[in-house]
């Protein structure tokens, strides 16, 4: 069972290129979560979400309840910001659920 | 991901071995979290807490065990170490409320030889 699907599963983007990792999901949600993975290291909280829109410096967290999907954008990519982006969901019983995450290379 | 951490960062065992990875939070947490990450996988519930002295069971919690004595601490233990529990393991830790966020650990990255 998936609750939560992410794609694409990898992506390759030149440096500055606007970059769009989607999120769906099939429970019933209390808010969802964005978050990033660099190599071999520890989980961030980018963004938290109910609904709307977020923006945090060049990135953009967008959530449509209705539709049950998010997406997370980022402007002008840097190679800073190759990672892993996981999209995560926590229902309404306080559970978690994670996407297997996107995998971004920037290429300078 | 101040707040929230892991010990140890890194560990091999041996096949039988038992060990314990402790997760300690200083943000006065209700609820807490053990996952683990496989390659192609998403985060796993393996056990969650949600107060002082109560642990329930998550998606994957055979061969696991743990505790929270302490509010700011939650135990995971394994008795009897196998290959298949070679993982990264997270923990996390979210306050009551609907707006609360969810702080993550550094990770902790288990081999089983």
């Amino acid at each position: 069972k998936n609750e939560v699907e992410q794609s694409p599963q990898n992506l390759t983007a030149q440096e500055g290129e606007f970059i769009t990792i989607n999120c769906s999901y099939s429970v019933g949600i209390s808010a969802l979560h964005w978050l990033q993975q660099h190599p071999g290291g520890g989980i961030v909280s980018l963004f938290m979400l109910s609904s709307g829109k977020k923006k945090h410096g060049r990135l953009i967290a967008t959530i449509n309840i209705q539709e049950k999907h998010s997406s997370l954008h980022i402007t002008a990519s840097h190679p800073r910001d190759s990672a892993v982006y996981i999209c995560a969901v926590r229902d309404t019983g306080n559970q978690f659920y994670f996407g297997t995450g996107t995998s971004l290379t920037v290429i300078p | 991901n101040a707040g929230v951490t892991q010990t140890p960062k890194f560990r091999v065992l041996k096949t039988g071995q038992s060990m314990t990875l402790l997760c300690a939070q200083d943000m006065n947490h209700e609820y807490m979290y053990w996952y683990r990450q496989d390659p192609g996988m998403g985060l796993r519930l393996i056990h969650y807490s949600v107060g002082e002295g109560t642990t329930a069971k998550g998606e994957v919690p055979d061969g696991y065990n743990v505790s929270r004595l302490k509010k700011q601490n939650f135990l995971l233990g394994l008795e009897s170490a196998a290959p298949s529990q070679t993982s990264v393991y997270f923990c996390a830790s979210r306050g009551q409320g609907q707006g609360n966020e969810a702080f993550f650990g550094q990770g902790t990255r288990l081999t089983v030889v």
